[in-house]
């Protein structure tokens, strides 16, 4: 257990659904990240926020909506998504945003879009 | 922007044999950061290394941190099966291209297999 919770840990979705994974951190932590895991591109950066701010969007497509509402919990919200789209989609948190600080990963929603 | 290069990408050992895996950075490095993933896992955090040359050790697994701060190392001593994963090495990114925004930086991983 790091002390940052995924739910789901599986999602399975049609390319017209609509879902939203959810994070959960119990670190105290201030910076919460989006990334994406797939064969291709092991760690994707996707979003970061700091104190409940968006801080980075790596050119994400906006089909890929992130919602941090406060500085605990972080959703991505999905909708109309492509089969390339399947992947392991990680969250994190830091103590801060600059790098200077480890990283700690959930567990990761394994997505696949059909 | 800063890179980190990682090599190699795959490395298959024997057992008992001993696997290193490297990491190089664009620019210079305030610290460096090392995870393990293992299969079906989430990455999870090793070390972090912050002085020129600096060296730490656990148990099995030896961290170099070189004198220009660009590059790192991480070596397995004698491997066993539980060391399989993948390892990644992380720096912080300075773009000031990005509005002077920062992030820490993913290498793209050794992945590790080893034969018992």
């Amino acid at each position: 257990e790091t002390g940052v919770t995924q739910t789901p840990r599986h999602l399975v979705m049609g390319m017209t659904n609509k879902k939203s994974l959810k994070c959960e951190q119990h670190l105290g932590h201030n910076a919460m990240y989006w990334y994406k895991q797939s064969a291709k591109k092991p760690l994707e950066l996707m979003f970061v926020y700091n104190f409940k701010e968006q801080t980075e969007n790596n050119s994400v497509p906006s089909r890929f909506s992130p919602e941090c509402p406060n500085s605990s919990h972080l959703f991505l919200h999905l909708h109309t998504l492509q089969p390339e789209d399947s992947a392991l989609y990680l969250c994190a948190s830091s103590q801060d945003r600059r790098g200077t600080t480890e990283a700690f990963f959930g567990q990761g929603t394994r997505l696949t879009v059909v | 922007g800063q890179q980190v290069m990682q090599i190699p990408q795959y490395q298959h050992v024997q057992e008992g044999e001993d696997f290193t895996t490297y990491c190089n950075s664009s620019t210079t490095l305030s610290n460096i950061q090392w995870y393990k993933q293992r299969p079906g896992g989430h990455p999870v955090f090793l070390i972090q290394l912050v002085k020129s040359g600096e060296v730490k050790k656990q148990k099995r697994l030896t961290f170099q941190f070189g004198e220009a701060k660009k590059n790192s190392s991480l070596h397995i001593t004698a491997t066993q099966t539980t060391d399989v994963g993948t390892y990644f090495c992380a720096g912080p990114s300075h773009s000031k291209a990005q509005g002077g925004s920062e992030k820490l930086v993913f290498g793209k991983g050794t992945k590790l297999t080893v034969n018992p």
